[in-house]
């Protein structure tokens, strides 16, 4: 079963400040999905990283995919309190029936 | 904008007792998921559901627990006799295609 290492697990940062948070796999992954989820909702889909060395660039978040496509980031830029929230990686199963296998997610805080 | 719809947000059960969780799936969607998140833990896929039949299921998916889509337009997961551990948030997703799914606002289950 693959799995997915996300770090750190907490982070609480001030209001404009920049932070990077990490999501690894021991084994390659053909595409991985970056979600975000606030406290009562569900997971809310960020972006979807396909091809190795990939960036993309949401707003104020870049995500970039690994070279060797075991590894992603996500890295905010003057984050905000709004920004506050559970950040999940996750890469869809190999059975093709559109699984979801999440890491454990990074729980982020802005303060104002 | 079209959205996945959860009821109840919140059902509190009693141990043993049969609980059914209501998930309306966006309308044109085909591929339908559960998944739970225990308190603190990750999100953890339980079963998915295309064309009438379950295509997928976890370890976590045993025999107390069924899915049905009754009408064409609900989509429900039931919990024959509930365990104190069954205590999580369930959400339901959906998806137009394999690699894209919306999750619903969940519902936290709390069994007593």
């Amino acid at each position: 079963t693959q799995l997915l290492e996300q770090s750190p697990q907490f982070l609480s940062i001030q209001e404009g400040e920049n932070l990077t948070v990490y999501c690894n796999s021991s084994s390659v992954f053909s595409s991985l999905q970056w979600y975000r989820q606030e406290p009562g909702e569900g997971p809310v889909l960020l972006v979807t990283v396909v091809t190795g060395g990939e960036v993309k660039k949401l707003k104020r978040l870049t995500f970039q995919f690994g070279d060797a496509r075991k590894d992603s980031s996500l890295h905010i830029t003057a984050a905000q309190p709004g920004d506050t929230g559970l950040y999940l990686c996750a890469l869809r199963g190999s059975s093709n029936t559109g699984k979801l296998i999440f890491g454990q997610g990074t729980t982020l805080q802005v303060k104002p | 904008e079209p959205e996945v719809t959860q009821t109840p947000s919140h059902q509190v059960t009693q141990m043993g007792q049969e609980v059914i969780l209501r998930c309306v799936p966006i309308s044109n969607h085909l591929y339908f998921y559960w998944y739970r998140q225990i308190l603190g833990q990750k999100v953890e896929f339980l079963v998915s559901f295309y064309n009438n039949e379950i295509s997928e299921k976890s370890e976590i998916f045993d025999d107390q627990f069924s899915v049905e889509r009754p009408d064409g337009s609900n989509f429900t997961l039931k919990i024959r006799s509930t365990k104190l551990e069954d205590s999580a948030m369930y959400f339901c997703a959906s998806g137009p295609l394999i690699r894209f799914s919306v999750f619903g606002p969940g519902t936290r289950l709390t069994v007593l």
